[in-house]
């Protein structure tokens, strides 16, 4: 069985700051981890994805997120915020098999100051 | 399109009645997923479809929902006898096999009165 933890439901940061998001995981096989972003009225969109290659993944939109196995952890985290960057985040674990079936977290708010 | 396209993109309907949701993959995608994004569950897997192979059902809540993949392409979800706790965001996702990044869709919001 797989899980995903997203702690905490929204983070607020000031333009220009560091974004941390973060997301553990179980699983009991070595798994595919992902961050998708969702903007209102929309689908989801794939920020990255770790499979099992570099421990440290970048994405779009100057995401990147790391692998730490020991941690069970993938947090997502970017340099500095923009206004655009304001969106909710998925952290989603799957198989590594063919069937890849997403399991979330319960996703995190992310808003942005001025 | 070159994405997933899902329609309607609203629909809204009476307890009890029957709804149909249809997904068009990517073109050349062989797997397609449905999932569903509602307030109190989050997002949850529905089920899967890989080329020919038996769909994975685990994820239908009843059996009031049922879906069907016709000629390895268009998707459609039926939900029968609808429910207030089917309305959600029913999201499709197609990606090139199994194991490769899903693309979604927008969704479909269905609301039941």
């Amino acid at each position: 069985a797989q899980s995903v933890t997203q702690l905490g439901s929204h983070v607020s940061v000031s333009e220009g700051a560091l974004v941390l998001l973060r997301c553990n995981y179980s699983s009991s096989v070595p798994p595919y981890l992902f961050w998708y972003v969702q903007y209102p009225n929309q689908g989801l969109q794939l920020l990255l994805k770790y499979t099992s290659a570099a421990t440290l993944v970048k994405g779009i939109n100057g995401f990147e997120a790391e692998f730490k196995k020991s941690e069970t952890s993938f947090h997502l985290t970017k340099p500095s915020a923009h206004m655009s960057d304001a969106a909710e985040y998925f952290c989603a674990v799957s198989a590594t098999g063919a069937n890849s079936k997403l399991t979330f977290g319960k996703g995190i708010t992310l808003s942005v100051r001025p | 399109g070159a994405g997933v396209s899902q329609s309607p993109s609203n629909k809204v309907t009476e307890k009890g009645k029957d709804v149909e949701l249809r997904c068009d993959p990517i073109s050349g995608h062989t797997a397609l997923y449905w999932y569903r994004q509602s307030l109190g569950q989050g997002l949850e897997f529905l089920i899967y479809f890989q080329g020919n192979s038996a769909p994975d059902k685990s994820g239908l809540p009843s059996d009031r929902f049922s879906a069907e993949r016709t000629g390895g392409s268009v998707s459609t979800l039926t939900i029968q006898r609808t429910q207030q706790e089917d309305s959600a965001v029913y999201l499709c996702a197609s990606s090139f096999s199994g194991n490769q990044p899903q693309h979604f869709g927008d969704g479909t919001r269905l609301s039941i009165l």
